[in-house]
């Protein structure tokens, strides 16, 4: 079956870029979408399309690909940020939703 | 502003039937532009799709889960619904309902605030 990999946690200090990776095997056909779910929390979509950025997310959160990964850059890292960040594509068919397994972002 | 709410029953007895509704108010599920999905998360673990379902009743379902899977949508009432047969332990999760613009492989951009199902007896 098809799966999306992410590093389970990705730690950064307040101030530093944190960059947390996505990658799959249809990511080059299929769009990428990450979110951000805090404790207790439905997620938020801070990416949507690879790149995008929905309203009243804060610009310092940028969406990349490049092939089989995509990657989820968050500048000037807060504490605030602090959550699990989750991606999600689909297959290369276009016929199911697949989620990555979560990373968690600590902010040291 | 959009807003999606799960109800349900929380408890669930193995063998037997989950049933959850989603209810939008704020907006019209009886949209072109838009899907409606349904997504999971056991606890202390990752999200897992479930399915969406379109305002024309069109369904698209997670393999793993489809052979016990019914989703459907109530344009009158501005609801769309999940039933998963047969639960059992590994069905305890959270149950979010999503809304997806224009494909049901779109993240959702507004989400329920979940609601916790346990399997058990």
């Amino acid at each position: 079956s098809y799966e999306l990999t992410q590093p389970p946690s990705v730690s950064v200090s307040p101030g530093q870029t944190a960059r947390i990776t996505c990658s799959g095997d249809s990511l080059p056909k299929q769009y990428a979408y990450w979110y951000q779910q805090k404790p207790g929390q439905a997620p938020v979509l801070v990416i949507y399309k690879d790149t995008g950025r929905p309203s009243g997310i804060p610009e310092r959160f940028s969406g990349s690909s490049s092939g089989t990964t995509v990657t989820l850059s968050i500048s000037g890292v807060q504490a605030e940020d602090e959550a699990d960040y989750h991606c999600q594509s689909g297959d290369s068919s276009g016929t199911y939703v697949i989620f990555g397994g979560g990373t968690k972002l600590t902010v040291l | 502003q959009l807003q999606l709410q799960e109800s349900g029953p929380g408890l669930v007895k193995p063998s037997e039937t989950l049933s959850l509704t989603c209810t939008v108010s704020g907006g019209s599920i009886r949209s072109d532009s838009y899907y409606w999905g349904w997504i999971r998360q056991p606890p202390g673990k990752g999200l897992e799709w479930i399915g969406s379902v379109y305002y024309d009743g069109n369904t698209y379902y997670n393999p793993s889960l489809k052979s016990r899977l019914t989703t459907s949508v109530d344009t009158s009432k501005n609801q769309f619904s999940l039933k998963l047969r047969s639960v059992t332990a590994a069905d305890t999760a959270v149950y979010y309902c999503a809304r997806h613009p224009d494909t049901p492989m779109a993240g959702g951009d507004y989400w329920g605030q979940g609601i916790l199902v346990t399997v058990s007896s």
